[in-house]
């Protein structure tokens, strides 16, 4: 099994640009999760989504947008980049149990300048 | 006061050492805790989960709880340079759902041999 799969590994942006931070799961876990986590910061959830065409709002939710057509993707879109969306992002899925572990994938580096 | 303190280090030990890390919260409702380590440039991996008070143990890894003092430890025995990495603590409440897991800022460790 892949586990959680991300791409891309890096990108850099120019302010104003729009992207989509793709992820993909193959261990049909309902629960699918996005963090970013900036240095000295922790992780901090941005959207999540609990099934297919369920998605809803983290701690962080301005300047991004999510979809779930299907269980095993969980994109997330950049609209207008700016340099404070400049961090690491992650990907997780589980199966929503709170004793069952978060499968991370291993991150897209996003650069805003 | 944020809810999950953890010193961020870094922590830097010899090989062989025996390590303690440490996390301190506000919110007597959580109820599970984790502990996540992060190898450089991956996603966080779940090392030790444990419910209750007490201590719960895995291989060279302890992980105690003390709801009282608000207060989960980690320790490593025996130290290794394997054992390099970031260590993130993180708890939730029993009514919670799987994506109201707060996470602490985490603690890097080297393990020097």
């Amino acid at each position: 099994n892949a586990g959680v799969t991300q791409t891309p590994k890096f990108r850099i942006l120019k302010i104003g640009q729009s992207m989509t931070l793709q992820c993909t799961q193959d261990m049909n876990h309902n629960y699918m999760y996005w963090y970013r986590q900036d240095p000295g910061m922790g992780l901090k959830l941005i959207y999540y989504s609990v099934g297919a065409g369920i998605t809803d709002k983290g701690e962080v939710p301005n300047g991004y947008n999510v979809s779930r057509s299907t269980t095993e993707d969980f994109p997330l879109r950049l609209e207008l980049a700016a340099p404070s969306q400049t961090s690491v992002y992650f990907c997780a899925s589980s199966t929503g149990q709170k004793n069952s572990p978060l499968h991370f994938g291993n991150g897209t580096r996003l650069t805003v300048t | 006061q944020k809810e999950v303190e953890q010193d961020p280090g870094p922590l830097s030990v010899p090989e062989g050492a025996i390590v303690s890390l440490n996390c301190t919260y506000s919110n007597s409702a959580f109820q599970y805790f984790m502990w996540y380590r992060q190898y450089s440039r991956k996603g966080p991996e779940l090392l030790m989960y444990t419910y209750s008070s007490g201590n719960k143990e895995d291989g060279r890894f302890t992980a105690q709880v003390d709801k009282s003092s608000k207060y989960i430890s980690l320790f490593i025995r025996d130290s290794q340079p394997s054992d390099s990495a970031t260590y993130l603590c993180a708890m939730i409440y029993s009514g919670a759902g799987s994506y109201q897991l707060t996470f602490g800022k985490g603690t890097k460790l080297s393990v020097i041999p």
